[in-house]
């Protein structure tokens, strides 16, 4: 069965400490795989996206690593920031026929000064 | 044209009643998304449109749900007869049809079945 699991569920963390986010996953056959923010209320916006070929992807101060034969991912954020505090949303998608894309439940992540 | 508009944002409606969400996606985007998100889960995938055809539809899809893309720009997304359990953040996303297929969410619908 595909799955896209996430942990931990929720993180408190302290301004300006790091933190890293896990994902695994059983998607098969793999396509790419993404982290999204989701602001409370809001859509989902990307982050990064990674390819079987990518191992690892920065954005600003989130970098995102990817080991395809462990199938598992993490997310890492550096120096937090408050604005940091929403769900991050691994979604990992499958290159066969037909549409597959599977959103893990997220990691809900509080910043706090 | 800066992204994904839906609405209304929030719907309160008794049991029952039908609702209509609308959604607009990235003009030159021809592949459009529903989904359904409960609190504290991920995204659940309910249908998708590439231009005006629906390409697939997810078992989450009851009898009571449609969706049309009639000119292949604009979608919307019906529910006859709410439940309680309808009540839920309703998304929708667009993107090409090729490259990465990143989807671009919109705001969201948040409905509320009394």
């Amino acid at each position: 069965k595909n799955q896209v699991e996430q942990s931990p569920q929720s993180l408190i963390i302290l301004e300006g400490k790091n933190c890293t986010l896990q994902c695994n996953y059983t998607v098969s056959p793999f396509s790419n795989l993404r982290w999204y923010k989701q602001d409370t209320g809001r859509g989902p916006v990307s982050l990064t996206i990674m390819t079987f070929s990518e191992n690892t992807k920065s954005n600003g101060r989130y970098t995102a690593t990817l080991d395809a034969d462990t199938k598992q991912s993490s997310l890492h954020i550096t120096a937090s920031q408050l604005s940091d505090s929403a769900s991050y949303i691994c979604v990992v998608t499958s290159n066969t026929g037909g549409f597959k894309t599977i959103f893990g439940a997220g990691t809900r992540l509080f910043v706090k000064a | 044209d800066t992204g994904v508009s839906q609405n209304p944002r929030h719907k309160i409606t008794k049991r029952g009643q039908n609702v209509t969400f609308r959604c607009d996606p990235i003009s030159e985007h021809n592949r459009l998304y529903w989904y359904r998100q409960t609190l504290g889960q991920g995204p659940e995938f309910l249908t998708y449109f590439q231009n005006e055809a629906q390409l697939e539809k997810s078992r989450l899809l009851s009898d009571r749900f449609s969706a049309e893309r009639p000119k292949g720009s604009f979608s919307t997304l019906e529910i006859q007869r709410t439940e309680q359990g309808d009540s839920a953040m309703y998304l929708c996303a667009s993107s090409l049809p090729t490259g990465s297929h990143e989807q671009f969410f919109g705001p969201g619908t948040r409905l509320t079945v009394l």
